[in-house]
């Protein structure tokens, strides 16, 4: 998928434990976007990045942190995960901020 | 919120035909795009098509942009089975929400 590799690509985890889900890029894109998909809601955007420590909350970050310490690598983090995080998590990348973004092949996860 | 909305949320044609499907959204824009999901895939862009712009082609897909009744709408000419995908628009924001909004989509299905 166009350079965005994502990991892992399924998990399961139990309520209340911490969560990394990892995004690498490898075309230099300076932005880069966690985002969830579930039914009846679209995408929507968790977190974003315009460049190396440089992030900013999107409409669903509330029980999420990032963290970009290279361009080539955003970090999602779910600090004590919930059932209601249960869902597939897509990373995407893009050189102009939301313009043709380059979408990674998403995480399913599921907190029981 | 800026959301878009796709319609129909299902379409099933016979390979060879023409598939239409159409997006409304809610606010001004800058531009909008049009992205394909294949089951269990991540998004791939298709086509940006700006505020300014009323037409744009890209192989056998024809994006019409209405801005005046905030409505755009994507045409498939010539369909194959493997178009069977999900279809998604996508908006930003001209308020300065650093969000791109995407909507439910569009289920296609092309029978061989």
């Amino acid at each position: 998928d166009a350079g965005i590799t994502q990991s892992p690509r399924h998990k399961v985890t139990e309520t209340g434990t911490p969560v990394t889900l990892r995004c690498h890029q490898t075309e230099n894109h300076r932005y880069m976007y966690w985002y969830r998909q579930d039914p009846g809601h679209g995408l929507r955007l968790i977190h974003y990045s315009y460049g190396v420590k440089d992030t900013d909350k999107g409409e669903v970050s509330d029980g999420y942190s990032v963290s970009r310490s290279k361009t080539e690598d955003f970090l999602l983090t779910l600090e004590s995960a919930t059932s209601s995080q249960t869902s597939v998590y897509f990373c995407a990348a893009a050189t102009g901020n939301n313009e043709k973004l380059f979408f990674g092949s998403g995480t399913q996860l599921s907190v029981l | 919120s800026q959301q878009g909305e796709e319609d129909p949320q299902a379409l099933s044609i016979q390979e060879g035909e023409n598939a239409t499907m159409n997006c409304s959204y809610k606010t001004s824009i800058n531009n909008l795009q049009w992205y394909r999901q294949n089951s269990g895939r991540g998004l791939v862009h298709l086509i940006l098509i700006r505020s300014n712009e009323r037409e744009k082609h890209s192989g056998r897909l024809r994006v019409t942009l209405d801005t005046s009744k905030k409505s755009s709408s994507l045409l498939i000419t010539a369909s194959r089975a493997a178009d069977t995908a999900s279809y998604f628009c996508a908006t930003d924001d001209q308020t300065g929400a650093n969000n791109l909004f995407f909507g439910t989509g569009t289920r296609l299905t092309v029978i061989p």
